[in-house]
């Protein structure tokens, strides 16, 4: 089974600096990945997702991460970020064969940024 | 406008009552799933159904139900309510019950038990 590891709960950075919020997963293949974003009092939205190919994806809001098959990771950043860019991030990951297609998410990472 | 409808944003509950999450999506999907996020625990999934069939039914407690009327509704009863229960309910859904397809998830239905 597929598992994510999100290893900083929260992370608190200054408006305009750069961003790096950490993921880990664990599956036995290369595997879908996605990250999400929950705003206060709102579901989850998807900001990027990676199946394949460049291992550095886009999304929105300047947003982007970068999987790693050596380091089972996919990190995402951002150069600069706005105060509206506080919440909470979530990475998830979903098994590419086997039947088990639900995605399952880390922990999140609450991010604060003071203006 | 939102796509994914649930009601009611909020609900409290006393414990041993039943109650019943409403979930409506019109995104034309044909998977819907529930999750459940409280304090405890991180994002959780519990059902996934497509096609008004149920698919993956990770929720140990039979005390769950997810009932689909039509395509585009998934409602979800909890009977004989915990404090434990409390949490916030988020139904989701997807083009296809598939594991490279993007989850459009509902606001929520915090549900808070006495």
């Amino acid at each position: 089974a597929q598992s994510v590891t999100q290893p900083d709960a929260r992370v608190t950075v200054s408006e305009g600096a750069s961003l790096q919020l950490r993921c880990k997963y664990s599956y036995s293949a290369t595997p879908y990945l996605f990250w999400y974003v929950q705003y206060p009092r709102q579901g989850l939205q998807m900001l990027l997702k990676y199946y394949s190919g460049d291992p550095v994806v886009q999304g929105v809001n300047g947003f982007e991460a970068e999987f790693s098959k050596s380091d089972s990771s996919f990190h995402l950043r951002k150069a600069s970020v706005h105060w509206s860019d506080s919440a909470v991030y979530f990475c998830a990951v979903s098994a590419t064969s086997g039947g088990n297609y639900k995605p399952t998410f880390g922990k999140g990472t609450s991010l604060v940024v003071h203006p | 406008d939102p796509k994914i409808i649930q009601k009611p944003k909020y609900l409290v509950a006393v414990t041993g009552s039943e109650k019943i999450l409403i979930c409506e999506q019109y995104l034309g999907h044909n998977a819907m799933y529930w999750y459940r996020q409280s304090a405890k625990k991180p994002l959780e999934f519990m059902f996934s159904y497509s096609y008004q069939k149920l698919m993956d039914n990770q929720t140990a407690s039979s005390r769950f139900q997810p009932q689909s009327s039509k395509k585009n509704h998934l409602d979800l009863q909890i009977t004989a309510l915990k404090p434990d229960d409390s949490a916030t309910y988020f139904c989701a859904s997807s083009q296809g019950h598939s594991n490279t397809g993007q989850l459009y998830f509902g606001e929520g239905s915090k549900l808070t038990v006495l």
